[in-house]
C-alpha cells in the first residue's frame, strides 16, 4: 500500500524566513512519481513539481527547492525568503506506475502562514 | 490556454436529491480524474477516465455515485439520493497523453447537502 505523511500540520513564519515542508512516503513499487501542489485560500490546487523515482537530482526553481532522498523516502520542499503570497496549504502526493493506476495518494497537507 | 473548468462552483441541495457536477478538461487532455476533498483533508480519488472509458473507478464510495464521459472530453459526476456526508469539494483534474502522471486541477465544486 502507498502512503504519504506530512507530519507538520501548520507552520507559521515571518516574511523572509526560510521554511522547509517535510514529506515522507511509503511504497513497495520501484517506479513511482512524487508531487507537490499548492492550494491557496482560493482553493484551486496548483501543480508545483513532479519527480520520478529514478531521478534523485535536487531541483531549484526560483525561491523553491526540492530535496528527494530515496534512502529516507523523503521529498522535502524548501521555500527561501518566504513571502506573504506563499501562504497556502501545501500537499505532497504519490502515484505508482502500475497498469491503469493513475490515482494520486495525498498527504494531509501542511498549512503555511507567512506573516508580514 | 484555458485550464480545467468546473460548474457549478457551488451547489446546495437537500438530502435525498440528485445532483450533477460538470468538468471541462484542458483541451486535448485524454485523461480525466475526479477527486473529493473534505475540510482539512487531502483529496480523495474517486474515478479516472482514459478517453471515454472509466479506467479505474475504485474510489467511488458506493453505487449512488456515477460518472460519465461520453465523448472523451466533458465529464459529469452524478450523485443520487444525496446524503449529508457527501458534502465536500469535488475536484476535477486532467492530464495529457504524454504527461499522464501530472494532473492539472480545476477550481472545484463545493457541494453542500442540507
Amino acid at each position: 500500500a502507498q502512503k504519504v505523511t506530512q507530519a507538520q500540520t501548520e507552520i507559521s513564519v515571518v516574511e523572509k524566513e526560510d521554511v522547509t515542508l517535510d514529506c515522507v512516503y511509503e511504497t513497495r513499487d520501484t517506479t513511482y512519481y512524487l508531487f507537490w501542489y499548492k492550494q491557496p485560500p482560493s482553493g484551486e490546487l496548483v501543480f508545483l513539481i513532479r519527480r520520478n523515482s529514478f531521478d534523485e537530482q535536487n531541483e531549484i526553481s526560483g525561491r523553491y527547492s526540492w530535496n528527494f532522498q530515496k534512502s529516507t523516502s523523503s521529498f522535502n520542499f524548501t521555500i527561501t525568503a518566504s513571502q506573504v503570497v506563499d501562504s497556502a496549504v501545501y500537499f505532497c502526493a504519490l502515484t505508482v506506475n502500475a497498469g491503469n493506476n493513475r490515482k494520486l495518494i495525498w498527504g494531509l497537507g501542511t498549512s503555511l502562514a507567512v506573516n508580514p | 490556454g484555458a485550464g480545467v473548468s468546473q460548474t457549478p462552483s457551488n451547489k446546495v441541495t437537500e438530502k435525498g436529491k440528485y445532483v450533477e457536477l460538470r468538468c471541462d478538461p484542458i483541451s486535448g487532455h485524454t485523461a480525466l480524474y475526479w477527486y473529493r476533498q473534505s475540510l482539512g483533508q487531502g483529496p480523495e480519488f474517486l474515478i479516472y477516465f482514459q478517453g471515454t472509458g472509466a479506467a479505474d473507478d475504485s474510489g467511488l464510495p458506493n453505487d449512488r455515485f456515477f460518472a460519465v464521459r461520453p465523448e472523451g472530453s466533458v465529464s459529469t459526476l452524478k450523485i443520487q439520493r444525496t446524503e449529508r456526508g457527501d458534502s465536500a469539494v469535488y475536484l476535477c483534474a486532467s492530464s495529457s497523453q504524454t504527461g499522464l502522471h501530472t494532473q492539472y486541477f480545476g477550481p472545484g465544486t463545493r457541494l453542500t447537502v442540507l
